[in-house]
């Protein structure tokens, strides 16, 4: 156990389904992200927050929606996925704002069918 | 724009079999290299942070390295413990942004 827990561990949703990725850490951390990694392809950057506040959206289409109520949760609410969207799903935190190695969770496996 | 590329994509070792594995990066400005560990199934788990041209950090049976140019994770002695995904991000003052290599899958054979 890292200290950053994501569930579910595993999520098969059809394409048109709505579901939402909870992150969350108990580290004391101040910034929170969201990575998508995909296979032999490098982890993507797709949000940022720090200090509950969104610093970052890097270019991520809107069906993908983060929300950050504390800065001990970060959840991703799905919706209309594509196919190309299944991945790895990352949630990492780090004490500030891209300081630092951070921590991740173990991620969540997503298939969209 | 930050580069990082990693090689070789796969590496296979016997145990006890020394190798390295290479993290090539092109940034404006470093702040930080980073190495990670990504065993399947997990998210990466933090080994590393290099900050200048001539640092070393050792854990266990790896050592890695820094030069202006690359990073190199050496692997000492290996087990086949050490077997998983071996990921390198840099991260510069231009762009805090951690950027990811493509990642270094290591096998240990008994």
């Amino acid at each position: 156990e890292t200290g950053v827990t994501q569930t579910p561990r595993h999520l098969v949703m059809g394409m048109t389904n709505k579901k939402s990725l909870k992150c969350e850490q108990h580290l004391g951390h101040n910034a929170m992200y969201w990575y998508k990694q995909s296979a032999k392809k490098p982890l993507e950057l797709m949000f940022v927050y720090s200090l509950e506040e969104r610093v970052e959206n890097n270019s991520v289409p809107s069906r993908f929606s983060p929300e950050c109520p504390n800065s001990s949760h970060l959840f991703l609410h799905l919706h209309t996925l594509q196919p190309e969207d299944s991945a790895l799903y990352l949630c990492a935190s780090s004490p500030t704002d891209r300081v630092g190695g951070y921590t991740f969770g173990s991620g969540t496996r997503l298939t969209v069918v | 724009e930050d580069q990082v590329t990693q090689s070789p994509e796969a590496l296979r070792l016997q145990e006890g079999e020394s190798s390295s594995l290479n993290c090539s990066y092109t940034v404006s400005g470093l702040r930080g290299l980073f190495w990670y560990r990504q065993d399947p199934g997990k998210g990466p788990e933090f080994l590393f942070t290099l900050y200048s041209a001539g640092e070393e950090k050792e854990k266990e049976r790896l050592k890695a390295t820094l030069t202006k140019k690359e990073s190199f994770l050496h692997i000492t002695a290996p087990k086949p413990e050490d077997s998983a995904t071996y990921l390198c991000a840099v991260q510069s003052y231009n762009n805090n942004d951690m950027r990811f290599g493509a990642g270094t899958r290591l096998t240990v054979k008994p």
